[in-house]
């Protein structure tokens, strides 16, 4: 039962442009909603977060916004850079349970 | 402040061998929650352990299981290897603040192979 969902699986944009990443999901419990990078042989390390009382949280770069009666969420990186190349985990959990649900991910490669 | 560390870094094993798996959590964490990642998935969870109890449980098997140690370390433990147990095991520490979990923050995972 795939509760988040990533239907991109990959993603090129030229360093500088803006990435756009998005996600759904379709638990209505869901109250609160990350976003991971994850470079090859790590961790995923966390990047943002949101919870269901916002559409939108920043820091820096990375913009998350929240369409919670479309249950979408996406996330922006402007500009793009190099070292931005990598997969994104979007993921999503009610935080009374504390498990967290990912998507499948989004490859994202920065050319030049 | 020290992050979340996982060790080995891998591990090859055969079918029916028994396997156990260490994360230290970061300091001032009390919840470390476990994840298997196979190839080209997201992580799936496991289980989570809070204050050296199991706080909830994914679909795995009971031959999937683990122990937090009162300094919040944590072990899982994998009897009877599957091949299919093939993946990457990440290990997430996170704060519980009176029931609600903050983010969660992971070690650099252990890669296991099954043959």
């Amino acid at each position: 039962d795939q509760q988040v969902k990533q239907n991109s699986p990959s993603l090129s944009v030229q360093e500088g442009r803006i990435s756009i990443l998005n996600c759904d999901y379709t638990n209505s419990m869901f109250d609160y909603f990350l976003w991971y990078k994850k470079y090859p042989a790590e961790g995923p390390t966390f990047l943002i977060s949101i919870s269901s009382i916002k559409d939108k949280n920043e820091d820096g770069r990375f913009t998350v916004f929240l369409n919670k009666s479309a249950k979408h969420l996406s996330l922006h990186i402007v500009p793009s850079q190099p070292g931005d190349s990598a997969v994104y985990f979007c993921a999503a959990s009610a935080r009374s349970w504390g498990k967290l649900q990912f998507g499948a991910g989004t490859q994202v490669v920065v050319t030049p | 402040e020290t992050g979340v560390t996982q060790s080995p870094t891998h591990l090859i094993k055969t079918r029916g061998q028994q396997v156990t798996l260490r994360c230290s959590s970061q300091s001032g964490h009390n919840t470390v929650s476990w994840y298997q990642q196979a190839l080209g998935q997201g992580p799936q969870f496991i289980f989570q352990y809070y204050r050296e109890e199991e706080n909830g449980r994914g679909n795995f098997p009971p031959r999937f299981s683990g122990l937090q140690f009162p300094n919040y370390s944590s072990e899982l433990n994998v009897n009877a290897l599957e091949l299919d147990d093939s993946a990457l095991y990440l290990c997430a520490s996170s704060l519980d603040r009176g029931g609600l979990t903050d983010t969660q923050y992971f070690g650099p995972g252990t890669r296991l192979t099954v043959l």
